[in-house]
């Protein structure tokens, strides 16, 4: 099986700029978690959708949201850009919602300029 | 709120040397707990998993017991290789929380010939 793909890789866009970000998950696996990982904060929850519902949300501002479509590909997007943003984000995907374990795609590195 | 705290690396060992990276977790419930391991420029890898109390996680020569008397879910390995340097992170999924992983902030390890 394939494993969890996410795309781009690498981008870098400005301040003030929106970003979207795509993850498509383990055939078969319905839920999809986004993390943040920085130097400074480590590893940091930003939400999870199964079944195109969003079931649980970090501490993050509004500027960051989702969605997950009907194939379980799931998207994030932040708007108006700021340079903490810079980061690699990762998205993990599982069978279903709960304990399952997780399986992480490569990443994609932001970087805000 | 539930946390993950883990010993601060880098951590620097000879190969063959025994292995153990602390972790300890703040919860309520019944929490599942993880080690994951990342290598440079990679998303992160599930070394190992325990889902209840007293239960051990085994994989590629590393062990952790689930301790809820003490809180803790050390990370061991009798011999490490050169091909074990990476950053680990011990994680726990949160008790009726859905798929949300509460990550520790990462522990280098630089294994030396």
């Amino acid at each position: 099986k394939a494993g969890v793909t996410q795309t781009p890789r690498y981008l870098i866009k400005t301040r003030g700029q929106q970003v979207t970000l795509s993850c498509s998950p383990i055939s078969g696996h319905r839920s999809v978690s986004w993390y943040q990982q920085t130097p400074g904060q480590g590893l940091q929850f930003l939400f999870e959708y199964f079944s195109e519902t969003q079931r649980n949300k970090g501490n993050f501002p509004g500027r960051f949201s989702g969605r997950q479509f009907s194939n379980s590909r799931s998207e994030m997007n932040v708007s108006t850009l700021e340079l903490g943003d810079s980061a690699l984000y990762l998205c993990a995907s599982s069978l279903k919602s709960g304990k399952d374990t997780q399986y992480f795609g490569p990443g994609t590195r932001l970087t805000v300029l | 709120g539930d946390s993950v705290t883990q010993m601060e690396g880098p951590v620097t060992l000879s190969e063959e040397a025994f292995l153990t990276i602390n972790c300890t977790y703040t919860a309520t419930g019944y929490p599942s707990l993880f080690w994951y391991v990342q290598y440079p420029g990679e998303g992160l890898q599930l070394l190992l998993k325990a889902t209840k109390a007293d239960d051990k996680g085994s994989n590629k020569g590393f062990e952790a017991t689930y301790r809820k008397e003490t809180t803790s879910f050390h990370l061991e390995k009798g011999s490490v290789q050169v091909s074990d340097s990476a950053v680990y992170f011990c994680a726990l999924s949160p008790y009726n929380q859905g798929g949300k992983l509460i990550f520790g902030q990462g522990t280098e390890l630089s294994v030396k010939p």
